[in-house]
């Protein structure tokens, strides 16, 4: 159990369709990243937001954008769906402090298009 | 660009025994951190075991043990008296010791772990 919770567990959309997920992150963890998980594969990084601000991008476009909350929980949006975007999401936190921060994942979001 | 290759798509060990699990790795920095994460049907990735790249002294975590070869770019898990809880995805990971590059981390596609009793 690492703290970080992840919202909802499941989730089916139909192509073009808004998504929201949502991450509640430890107290006191003010860096949340998200990262694309395709069937089989490894974790693709999305990106990566500290202070309320994206401080970091992997190659995902624009349609995936991001939110932080004062409150330490943050929203994954993602826009016009399409079928390979069905994936499981996760989020990681870290806390504050030293440079090497140690990433905690919640459980991930599986998202379904169709 | 940094990339991390897993070049065991799945893996399997008996019950007590050991098994070793590859990972290489590209990039041109010198300071980097190199970790394995387990990711069990539950889908939480929990970290097994982590490196620092000036670190010579190969990190140890109780049953989990790395193999770091920096000059090859190597970097293996030894999982001594496997266990039927080892059995699980796992995954290489890179971070950057760049500090403009966050926390990002570049992963492998992993390697599916079956531990037979």
């Amino acid at each position: 159990e690492t703290g970080v919770t992840q919202s909802p567990t499941h989730l089916i959309k139909t192509r073009g369709q808004q998504v929201t997920l949502r991450c509640s992150s430890q107290s006191g963890h003010n860096t949340v990243s998200w990262y694309q998980q395709a069937l089989g594969q490894g974790p693709q990084f999305i990106f990566q937001y500290y202070r309320e601000e994206e401080n970091g991008r992997g190659n995902f476009p624009p349609r995936f954008s991001g939110l932080q909350f004062p409150n330490y929980s943050s929203e994954l949006n993602v826009n016009a769906l399409e079928l390979d975007d069905s994936a499981l999401y996760l989020c990681a936190s870290s806390p504050v402090g030293t440079f090497y921060n140690e990433q905690f994942f919640g459980p991930g979001t599986r998202l379904t298009v169709l | 660009a940094q990339t991390v290759t897993q070049s065991q798509p799945e893996m399997s060990v008996q019950e007590a025994e050991t098994v070793t699990l590859s990972c290489t790795y590209d990039t041109s920095e010198s300071d980097y951190y190199l970790f394995w994460y387990k990711q069990p049907p539950s889908r939480q990735m929990i970290l097994v075991i982590r490196q620092e790249a000036y670190k010579q002294q190969n990190a140890t975590e109780n049953r989990f043990s790395v193999n770091f070869q920096k000059a090859a770019k190597s970097f293996s898990l030894k999982i001594s008296d496997s266990q039927l809880g080892d059995a699980a995805m796992y995954f290489c990971a890179y971070r950057s010791g760049v500090e403009t590059s966050g926390s990002r981390l570049t992963f492998g596609e992993g390697t599916q772990l079956t531990v037979n009793p």
